[in-house]
């Protein structure tokens, strides 16, 4: 299956500070879609990015999709205490969703 | 609605024995999926039904067996538990097979906590 690898494994920012998080896969993607998971939580879907170069916002959240269509990265500015949890990027292969390890946030208040 | 409903939330085994991980949803999607989470590692897909009635084996099904019960659920056993099998595991649909490009995102459960001991 795709296999794509997540940078940084953890992130501590200051809240009020940006940070950016990546997904980098060796294969080119068809797509890819971004999760996130609270503590204790379940996933939940943020986003779908499917074309090459393709931008998507959601309030202070900017998700990236490369122009090869092997990395994508999310963006967080003005980083919030509500921003904390684990993001993931989830790529597709044929008829099934993987997962990389994920970036997990804490925020200093 | 429910959404995506897993029994139980927690469980103790001990090696050995066997249990079954319940999931069922309400959103007459297509197609369920079995995750298990483990510390640093993400989330490895364990057994996947792409639509009723067909089951097809994920990243990590060793120790483990399915069965899609009918469109709404979607079971995974544990015919004799280790303390590898140890994890958080999730259930999660999705309205369509996501391999066209618009895709379903999946919707998942609460998780369902499993301590082999």
């Amino acid at each position: 299956g795709q296999q794509v690898m997540q940078i940084p494994q953890y992130q501590h920012v200051q809240e009020g500070e940006d940070f950016t998080t990546y997904c980098n896969s060796s294969t080119t993607l068809s797509n890819i879609q971004w999760y996130k998971q609270r503590p204790g939580g379940h996933p939940v879907f943020l986003i779908q990015l499917v074309k090459s170069g393709e931008v998507k916002k959601q309030k202070r959240l900017t998700f990236q999709f490369g122009e090869a269509k092997k990395n994508s990265s999310l963006h967080i500015t003005a980083t919030q205490t509500t921003d904390v949890g684990t993001y993931f990027c989830a790529p597709h292969d044929d008829y099934k969703l993987s997962f990389g390890a994920g970036t997990t946030v804490t925020v200093r208040a | 609605n429910a959404g995506v409903t897993q029994t139980p939330k927690f469980q103790v085994l001990k090696t050995g024995q066997s249990m079954t991980l319940q999931c069922a949803q309400d959103m007459n999607h297509n197609s369920m999926y079995w995750y298990r989470q483990d510390p640093g590692m993400g989330l490895r897909l364990i057994y996947y039904s792409a639509s009723e009635g067909t089951t097809d084996k994920g990243e990590v099904p060793n120790g483990y067996n399915v069965s899609r019960l009918n469109k709404r659920e979607f079971s995974l056993r544990l015919e004799s538990a280790a303390p590898s099998q140890t994890s958080v595991y999730f259930c999660a649909s999705s309205e369509q097979v996501p391999a066209a490009a618009n895709t379903g995102e999946l919707f998942f459960g609460e998780g369902s906590r499993l301590t082999v001991l």
